[in-house]
């Protein structure tokens, strides 16, 4: 089955800590976005890619990385800089970068303890 | 820049109720229009789409039309049922925008009962 796999689905970490959420997709899309969902809100950019090594920030990327070394796959790090890393990640990926839908794995909860 | 307004929530309805949930948008450009279901803990599930005006997009008994001069996508279903209960997401896409992201709404926590 082809689909988008977020791991883990839990995380928790501690307040200075760097961690790594994990995006693989076997749809062979060429584009790959994360967004973060706060409670209550809609969901907000955080980085995107449109092709292998490439990527640019979206709306609230400050405090956060990404790296885009194969297709398949986009992992997202959140780092100490990010103040209020609390939230649910979603990870996205679409055809391309028109107009096209996107499908989502099925997202990462961070808790900073 | 481009934005989306969805009604707030939650809604409640009785099983079999009509369904409407008002999403209207602002874009500079022609984007394509969507709503995303999410069930608890869970990922965003593409309900429907619509990519120009006029469209209809229509699934599993929901319906929205893409009204340019409305600049509307109101969602639509004839009779609910338990299984509905989730947040529903209007949502665009702007070809050239930050490589076509899309542009949330704030969700509308749809809640049937028996």
């Amino acid at each position: 089955d082809g689909g988008i796999t977020q791991s883990p689905k839990y995380l928790f970490r501690k307040e200075g800590q760097n961690v790594t959420l994990s995006c693989e997709q076997n749809l062979n899309h060429d584009a790959m976005y994360w967004y973060r969902q706060d409670p209550g809100q809609g969901l907000r950019l955080i980085y995107y890619s449109q092709i292998v090594n490439d990527f640019q920030k979206g709306d609230i990327a400050e405090g956060y990385s990404v790296s885009r070394e194969k297709k398949e796959s986009f992992p997202l790090t959140v780092t100490s800089a990010q103040k209020n890393p609390t939230a649910f990640y979603l990870c996205a990926s679409s055809i391309g970068t028109g107009r096209d839908e996107q499908f989502f794995g099925p997202g990462t909860r961070l808790t900073v303890l | 820049g481009d934005s989306v307004t969805q009604m707030e929530g939650p809604v409640t309805l009785s099983e079999e109720a009509f369904l409407t949930i008002n999403c209207t948008y602002t874009a500079t450009g022609y984007p394509s229009l969507f709503w995303y279901v999410q069930y608890p803990g869970e990922g965003l599930q593409l309900l429907l789409k619509a990519t120009k005006a006029d469209d209809k997009g229509s699934n599993k008994g929901f319906e929205a039309t893409y009204r340019k001069e409305t600049t509307s996508f109101h969602l639509e279903k004839g009779s609910v049922q338990v299984s509905d209960s989730a947040v529903y997401f209007c949502a665009l896409s702007d070809r050239g925008n930050q490589g076509g992201k899309l542009i949330f709404g704030q969700g509308t926590e749809l809640s049937v009962k028996p």
